[in-house]
């Protein structure tokens, strides 16, 4: 059974680099049959969908966070990971990573402070 | 992009029905047959229920069933139960990224 956990600093200042890696256990990320998704969910609010990619490198980005989202995928270590820039405190959030929104971690607080 | 829109929340008492509906556009729901539907309970990930429309994940009771009109979706919970109380989400492709609806409180009474 597929298993995913994200990683990566709890805190980070503004203007800065928000960097997370999801490390997958269970499975290969390198199946072709999958993709590999971020989705974030502020405190009290909803989900906000960020984008994904395939093992082919394809991406996909949500319109209002494509200027500052780079997912990428490191198949030696079957990790994929996020990058988000220029951070405000709007993007405080709970972010999970997901296998084709199917199975997903248990999300990690990132919170934008300075 | 916007979200999707749904009811704040819905409610109802153990066994009734409920319908939560998922508004969108024909750039998104209404274009493609690409809608799944989450549950997340308090302090949880959520849980894919529905795919595809009308698909349900593997292990999901046929109490959970969903369906398409154009712009918008719908999901209905037959025989509601305690643990069916949760926040609901839908979520659509729209051409080349994904969006969520605004999310729906349940309700058990």
């Amino acid at each position: 059974q597929v298993q995913l956990q994200e990683s990566g600093p709890g805190l980070v200042k503004p203007s800065q680099t928000l960097s997370l890696t999801c490390t997958v256990s269970g499975g290969s990320i390198s199946s072709a049959y999958y993709y590999w998704s971020w989705i974030r969910q502020p405190a009290g609010k909803g989900l906000e969908w960020i984008g994904r990619i395939y093992i082919s490198g394809n991406t996909n980005y949500s319109p209002s966070l494509e200027s500052r989202v780079t997912i990428s995928v490191d198949t030696s270590k079957n990790q994929f990971s996020l990058k988000l820039s220029s951070v405000t405190a709007t993007d405080t959030a709970v972010y999970y990573c997901t296998r084709s929104d199917n199975a997903w971690g248990q999300g990690t607080l990132v919170t934008v402070s300075a | 992009q916007s979200a999707l829109t749904q009811p704040r929340s819905v409610s109802g008492s153990p066994g009734q029905s409920v319908t939560i509906s998922c508004t969108g556009t024909s750039s998104d729901v209404g274009g493609y047959d690409y809608v799944s539907w989450f549950q997340q309970h308090p302090g949880k990930a959520p849980k894919v229920m529905i795919y595809d429309v009308t698909k349900r994940a593997s292990g999901v009771p046929d109490r959970f069933s969903a369906s398409k009109s154009g712009n918008t979706a719908s999901l209905t919970i037959s025989g509601l139960q305690a643990d069916d109380e949760a926040d609901y989400y839908c979520c659509s492709y729209a051409g080349s990224y994904k969006v969520f609806g605004t999310g729906t409180t349940v309700t058990v009474l």
